[in-house]
């Protein structure tokens, strides 16, 4: 059974700082691996995608990275801000080369980025 | 182009209750999922479908079924309604079932 954990659970810095998220999977047999970004109450938006051949994907200020064969993920995100603040859910698309392709997700980390 | 489309917002029902949630995936995307999100925790996959077939079923009880028609849309129903089923429901749709999702606004669902 897929386990998706993120660490930390959460986070609080002052802007303008770099940080990095982490995610871990305990099967490695992913179809891909997908970053969200939630805020209160509200649906999820998709940041990036990792394809599991792929090793990162950057988007502006946000760069993943995925090392498969560990089962690890970090989300980079460079000079934060404070519309940076949410919880971000870190999911994985498994199992490869099965019938089902759903999302495992963590349970995220909120991120406080205070002025 | 419209994003994934969820209604209703917002809802209150009744321990016993029944309820259709809706969704309308993003024009041409074939595939459409369903997911539970309690408070605190991360979304828990209940149903996927693929060219309105079942594909894929999470550990929910039958109290909890769904459908997709021929235009993609999809409803999700829930029987029988407890206070444990208070929760955020998301619906996902891609354009193949393995390809990227894209998650709609969401229903919160209360039950008193």
């Amino acid at each position: 059974k897929q386990e998706v954990t993120q660490i930390p659970a959460a986070l609080s810095v002052p802007e303008g700082e770099n940080l990095v998220l982490n995610c871990s999977f305990t099967d490695s047999a992913i179809y891909n691996l997908q970053w969200f970004r939630q805020d209160p109450g509200k649906g999820l938006t998709s940041l990036l995608l990792i394809q599991s051949s792929q090793r990162e994907q950057t988007s502006g200020r946000l760069n993943a990275s995925l090392d498969k064969s560990s089962g690890r993920s970090t989300l980079y995100i460079a000079a934060s801000q404070p519309g940076d603040s949410a919880t971000y859910l870190c999911a994985v698309t498994s199992p490869r080369g099965g019938s089902n392709y759903k999302l495992t997700f963590g349970k995220g980390t909120l991120l406080t980025v205070n002025p | 182009d419209a994003g994934v489309t969820q209604s209703p917002t917002h809802l209150i029902k009744t321990r016993g209750q029944q309820v259709t949630l809706r969704c309308s995936p993003i024009s041409g995307h074939k595939s459409v999922s369903w997911y539970q999100q309690v408070l605190g925790q991360g979304p828990q996959f209940i149903f996927q479908y693929y060219e309105k077939e079942e594909r894929g079923r999470g550990n929910f009880p039958d109290r909890f079924s769904a459908r997709q028609f021929p235009n993609y849309s999809s409803e999700l129903n829930v029987n029988a309604l407890l206070l444990g089923d208070s929760a955020l429901y998301l619906c996902a749709s891609s354009l193949e079932r393995q390809y990227e999702q894209y998650f709609g606004p969401g229903t919160r669902l209360t039950v008193t």
